[in-house]
C-alpha cells in the first residue's frame, strides 16, 4: 500500500539552529513528492516539490529537501531556523496519473529563543 | 478572490443533524479536491473533481457524505445524519487542472456534539 511516513511527531529546535524533518515514502513506484506547512489557523501551503531531475530542491522560507531513492526518503532542511517556522510540517506523495495526495501524519516544529 | 475561501470556518452541530460545507476555489481552476483532517492526523483524500463531475469519489467514507460542484466552480461537501467521528477539519484545495501545484483553504471545524 502506498504511504508516507513522518516518523518524528515532535521535533524542538532552537532559534538559529539547523533543522531536518524526516519523511520516508513507500509506494510501488516514486511518486511524486511534497512538503507542505501549516500554521494555526491557517490553510496548508507548499513549500516545496520534487517531480523528477535534480534531487535537491529549493523551496520558499529557506528551506530545502534532498530526495534519495535508494532511501526511500525526502526529508526537509533549513540551516538556521526562525522563531516563525513553528508549525506543522507534513510531507505528502503524489503518485503518476493519480488524483489524490497521501499525506504524513506530520511533524510539530517548536522554536525556543 | 486571491485563494481559497471556506465558509464556515467553524460549524458546531448536533448529532444526527445535515450540515453543508461550501467552498469557493480559485476563478479558473478546473481541479477542486476535499480532504479532511481528524486531530493529530495528516489530510485525508475524500473526493476530487475536474469540472462539474466528481472524477474520484473514493476517499468518501460512506454514502452519508455527498458533495457536488454544480457549475464547475463553487462545491459544496453535505453530510447527513452526522455522527460524533465526522468531528475534523474539512479542507478544500483547488489547483489549475490537477496536474498543478494545489492550494489549500484554511478548513471548516466541523464539530458534531
Amino acid at each position: 500500500a502506498q504511504s508516507v511516513t513522518q516518523p518524528d511527531i515532535h521535533i524542538t529546535v532552537s532559534e538559529g539552529a539547523s533543522l531536518e524533518l524526516r519523511c520516508n515514502y513507500s509506494y510501488g513506484a516514486t511518486p511524486y513528492l511534497f512538503w507542505y506547512v501549516q500554521s494555526p489557523g491557517q490553510g496548508l501551503q507548499l513549500l516545496l516539490k520534487y517531480f523528477s531531475g535534480d534531487t535537491l530542491v529549493q523551496g520558499i522560507k529557506g528551506f530545502e529537501a534532498e530526495f534519495k531513492r535508494s532511501q526511500s526518503s525526502f526529508n526537509l532542511r533549513k540551516p538556521s531556523v526562525h522563531w516563525s517556522d513553528a508549525a506543522e510540517y507534513f510531507c505528502a506523495g503524489l503518485l503518476t496519473g493519480a488524483n489524490n495526495l497521501f499525506f504524513g501524519t506530520g511533524t510539530r516544529l517548536t522554536v525556543i529563543p | 478572490g486571491a485563494g481559497v475561501s471556506q465558509t464556515p470556518s467553524n460549524k458546531v452541530t448536533e448529532k444526527g443533524k445535515y450540515v453543508e460545507l461550501r467552498c469557493d476555489p480559485i476563478s479558473g481552476h478546473t481541479a477542486l479536491y476535499w480532504y479532511r483532517q481528524s486531530l493529530g492526523q495528516g489530510p485525508e483524500f475524500l473526493i476530487y473533481f475536474q469540472g462539474t463531475g466528481a472524477a474520484d469519489d473514493s476517499g468518501l467514507p460512506n454514502d452519508r457524505f455527498f458533495a457536488v460542484r454544480p457549475e464547475g466552480s463553487v462545491s459544496t461537501l453535505k453530510i447527513q445524519r452526522t455522527e460524533r467521528g465526522d468531528s475534523a477539519v474539512y479542507l478544500c484545495a483547488s489547483s489549475l487542472n490537477g496536474a498543478s501545484e494545489a492550494f489549500f483553504g484554511q478548513g471548516t471545524r466541523l464539530t458534531v456534539v
